[in-house]
């Protein structure tokens, strides 16, 4: 079954770098997005991005975040400068369709900023 | 906007007991509702999800849940649960028009005891 692939798995950084995650979506889909989960907390929307562009995004999302699809394969989420508070597991979807019925969640990357 | 409350932050069964999950939504539109289960250390599994038709949707593990459009809500069940059962249920919808944005409920941690 295919899979939507997420690395690295887990990542640590220190306050202020640049993080990068990194995900590899299913071929044939178009829509992507990325969640992320607060230790203890429910799973909150981030962005959703289609044809190249985000087609929407969250108050969370601001100008610190941003996503890439550079080779038509990967997507990916940049964080400029990480802060405490981004610490979180981050996960990211993809599907076939805009309307989540066909959603496939990575496994998550877990980002622990010290 | 829509949201999603989950009524019960943990539920402790012990095995081959009855269990129910409550999920209550909010919207103004309709809705696609889900159910993801999450593995300890693992990303979100689709568990089942209603998106038109028989308002009983079933998994392939013996969970089903009905929506009820009157009282707002999408609650989980299974009439005898297994140890391995043991994962936190999220409860989500998505409204059709917005490129599969996913809410999710806050979580309920089902634990199953031998």
């Amino acid at each position: 079954e295919p899979e939507v692939t997420q690395t690295p798995s887990h990542q640590v950084t220190q306050m202020g770098q640049e993080v990068i995650l990194r995900c590899v979506p299913i071929s044939n889909h178009l829509y992507f997005y990325w969640y992320r989960q607060i230790l203890g907390q429910k799973v909150e929307f981030l962005v959703s991005f289609y044809n190249n562009e985000i087609s929407e995004k969250s108050e969370i999302f601001d100008d610190q975040f941003s996503v890439e699809r550079p080779d038509g394969s990967n997507f990916t989420l940049k964080i400029r400068s990480t802060k405490l508070e981004d610490s979180a597991m981050y996960f990211c979807a993809s599907s076939g369709w805009p309307d989540s019925s066909g959603y496939t969640f990575g496994s998550g990357t877990r980002l622990t900023v010290v | 906007a829509q949201s999603v409350t989950q009524l019960d932050s943990q539920v402790p069964v012990f095995e081959e007991a009855p269990v129910e999950l409550r999920c209550n939504y909010s919207s103004s539109v309709s809705v696609y509702l889900f159910w993801y289960v999450q593995y300890p250390n693992q990303g979100l599994q689709l568990l089942l999800k209603y998106l038109s038709g028989s308002t009983l949707v079933k998994s392939i593990n013996g969970f089903e849940a009905e929506f009820n459009k009157s009282q707002t809500s999408f609650h989980l069940r299974k009439p005898s649960v297994h140890i391995s059962d043991t994962a936190e249920y999220f409860c989500a919808v998505c409204r059709g028009t917005s490129y599969g944005k996913l809410t999710f409920g806050q979580g309920t941690i089902l634990t199953v005891h031998p």
